[in-house]
């Protein structure tokens, strides 16, 4: 699997945005570009993913380099319940996840 | 639909003793994964099935684990005998078809003594 790299840990204040980076410089021409966040106690969620273009929905944005080689994770306002580790993913066809260390962000009041 | 059903929740279990883990997916979905959590390794990928079936099991540690999917709503994840650093949390997740969103249990939190 073509792997990610993403910083251990961040801190944002709350009500700002935040920007989550993620690199994939050896990404394949068919791999999606996912992204799942676990918060404390609970399993991983899905938050979005793309290809190419960049994508919005209700919980996130995700930022797709034009080289596809990297991407960023940005939500919009970050909340005290967005605290939790966030997931870069490579996936393709039929592959299951499989998860990184991820990174954990910190929302501080 | 309630989302992927694990039970029990917690389990506490002495050494040697037999281990049984079940899940329930999410109605209609035809991909069902095990996965194991540590602080030490993170998430792993334990096995899959793909309508009933195992697809690849490489991730499973060892003979003592085995999973088993008898019908579309319902699979087993077995430790036999157990060990203490089998004490892990224990996730598993259902998906429409794999490349799509995964959608997880809330895990079952499993300490052998």
């Amino acid at each position: 699997d073509a792997k990610t790299t993403q910083p251990n840990s961040m801190e944002s204040n709350e009500e700002e945005p935040v920007h989550l980076p993620c690199n994939h410089s050896t990404i394949s021409g068919t791999d999606y570009i996912h992204w799942y966040r676990q918060l404390p106690s609970q399993g991983p969620e899905y938050v979005i993913h793309g290809l190419t273009s960049n994508v919005n929905n209700r919980m996130a944005s995700l930022a797709i380099a034009e080289d596809r080689k990297s991407s960023t994770l940005i939500l919009h306002r970050a909340t005290l319940r967005d605290a939790a580790v966030y997931y870069c993913i490579l996936k393709s066809g039929n592959t299951p996840l499989v998860f990184g260390k991820g990174t954990r962000l910190s929302v501080i009041a | 639909d309630a989302g992927v059903i694990q039970s029990p929740r917690h389990e506490v279990t002495e050494m040697g003793q037999e281990v049984t883990l079940r899940c329930k997916p999410i109605s209609g979905h035809d991909y069902l994964f095990w996965y194991r959590q540590t602080m030490m390794r993170g998430l792993e990928l334990l096995i899959y099935f793909n309508n009933n079936v195992p697809i690849d099991d490489s991730g499973m540690p060892e003979d003592r684990f085995s999973a088993k999917m008898p019908n579309a709503s319902f699979s087993t994840l077995k430790i036999q005998p157990s060990e203490p650093r089998d004490s892990a949390v224990y996730f598993c997740a259902s998906s429409q078809i794999s490349g799509t969103e995964a959608f997880f249990g809330q895990g079952t939190r499993l300490t052998v003594v």
